[in-house]
């Protein structure tokens, strides 16, 4: 594999269920994002892991929880979405945050729909 | 926050040239990139400019003028396969270095 890695490409989920994203990257990066994209807005920064360590949140709400176990992986674990929810949701990822080599790389992402 | 203006749509002909607009306010500019995001896949990097002036890569081009706020993506020689949205985004440094998108413009090339 190479690149960066996305599980599930598709989800579709009640609004009780829990489910997780999952994001690989084999890029040697130090730091992995988190992005939501609705149809016709901006990307939208969600969490940004910076040496396994969060650095942002940009107020997203608790129903959505990051995990970044070692710098190659990161996780988006979901429970009692709503429907607005339902986007991509890219994972990129990027030499440290304070690199001048700031390039952010992106995963294919995973469309999830909310039902 | 950054303000990213771009086009939503565009439509162009095979073999002709388009160009993307892309304007910005923002304090502690640091560069500028283009990516392109076919749909349902993974959005690509294109293009980085920090200083003025035009980078050239084959049939794609940049061009950026910091003191207008401004930047643009020439397609040259469309082909079909470049049907996509092409992302604006702006790098910013404070503490450390953020990216900010703009909405994205969907261009359709017809044959």
């Amino acid at each position: 594999e190479t690149g960066v890695t996305q599980t599930p490409r598709h989800l579709v989920m009640g609004m009780t269920n829990k489910k997780s994203l999952k994001c690989e990257q084999h890029l040697g990066h130090n730091a992995m994002y988190w992005y939501k994209q609705s149809a016709k807005k901006p990307l939208e920064l969600m969490f940004v892991y910076n040496f396994k360590e969060q650095t942002e949140n940009n107020s997203v709400p608790s129903r959505f929880s990051p995990e970044c176990p070692n710098s190659s992986h990161l996780f988006l674990h979901l429970h009692t979405l709503q429907p607005e929810d339902s986007a991509l949701y890219l994972c990129a990822s990027s030499q440290a945050r304070d690199s001048e080599d700031y390039e952010q790389y992106f995963g294919p992402g995973t469309r999830l729909t909310v039902t | 926050g950054q303000n990213i203006d771009q086009p939503t749509e565009m439509t162009a002909t095979e073999g002709a040239i388009v160009q993307i607009n892309c304007t910005y306010q923002t304090s502690g500019f640091n560069g500028l990139f283009w990516y392109q995001q076919h749909a349902g896949e993974a959005p690509t990097f294109l293009s980085y400019n920090v200083l003025d002036g035009l980078e050239e890569k084959g049939r794609f081009s940049s061009f950026l003028s910091r003191s207008k706020g401004y930047s643009y993506l020439l397609l040259k020689e469309l082909q079909m396969k470049d049907s996509a949205s092409y992302l604006c985004a702006v790098r910013v440094r404070s503490n450390d270095y953020k990216l900010s998108f703009g909405a994205g413009t969907t261009v359709t090339v017809r044959a």
